[in-house]
């Protein structure tokens, strides 16, 4: 079983309406994170979150807010999806603090269209 | 602005060739630096690392070289496969912030 899992793989939705992509991670990692990628782009962090009372914005937060539910659980919502939250959005997880335990090991993605 | 870059958005090697993706940062304060390799419908997969107390590290068929004065890290894989083929993104990061990453390079191997 994968260690980190995201749900849906894939979402078409319309302007407007609101949705949830969720994280979920069997790795016992206390740190979790939300990117999005656009073609060109690279990775872009959304919102990150160090443990279950920690929740830190990241460089593109506009648009989106997250809730970790629990160590294991982290859920990104677009309060009213728009066409230009079209893009591949990536959940990560991380040991700690200190070189290899920051490492982030990704989930598989999940493909959002907004139409 | 994009404090980690890499400039070749594609490469291709032959089969059993030397692969060198390249990568180039701007922000001094970066201590470690990783390389993620991403398969299409898959989510990036961690392949290696390099302490900015590294010049060179060594992991089977990958090598990462760190440049410090330049600001410039670099992936060889050798001998190339087919079976590497993928996006290679170089990630950046100041201990304890968040990651940078680089726009990442496709890398085809010809059989």
């Amino acid at each position: 079983d994968a260690d980190v899992t995201q749900t849906p793989r894939n979402r078409i939705t319309k302007t407007g309406k609101r949705i949830m992509l969720e994280c979920s991670q069997t790795k016992g990692h206390d740190r979790m994170y939300w990117y999005r990628q656009d073609p060109g782009l690279g990775l872009q962090l959304i919102y990150y979150s160090f443990d279950v009372k920690d929740i830190n914005k990241g460089e593109i937060s506009d648009g989106y807010s997250v809730s970790r539910q629990a160590q294991a659980k982290f859920s990104l919502s677009l309060e009213s999806a728009i066409p230009n939250q079209t893009a591949l959005y990536f959940c990560a997880t991380s040991e700690g603090s200190g070189r290899e335990k920051e490492t982030q090991y990704f989930g598989p993605g999940t493909r959002l269209l907004v139409l | 602005d994009q404090q980690v870059k890499q400039n070749s958005p594609s490469l291709s090697v032959q089969e059993g060739r030397i692969s060198i993706l390249n990568c180039d940062y701007t922000n001094s304060m970066f201590d470690y630096f990783l390389w993620y390799k991403k398969y299409p419908a898959e989510g990036p997969t961690f392949l290696i690392s390099i302490s900015s107390i590294k010049d060179k590290n060594e992991d089977g068929r990958f090598t990462v070289f760190l440049n410090k004065s330049a600001k410039h890290l670099s992936l060889h894989i050798v001998p190339s496969q087919p079976g590497d083929s993928a996006v290679y993104f170089c990630a950046a990061i100041r201990t304890g912030n968040q990651f940078y990453f680089g726009t990442g390079t496709s890398l085809t191997v010809i059989p």
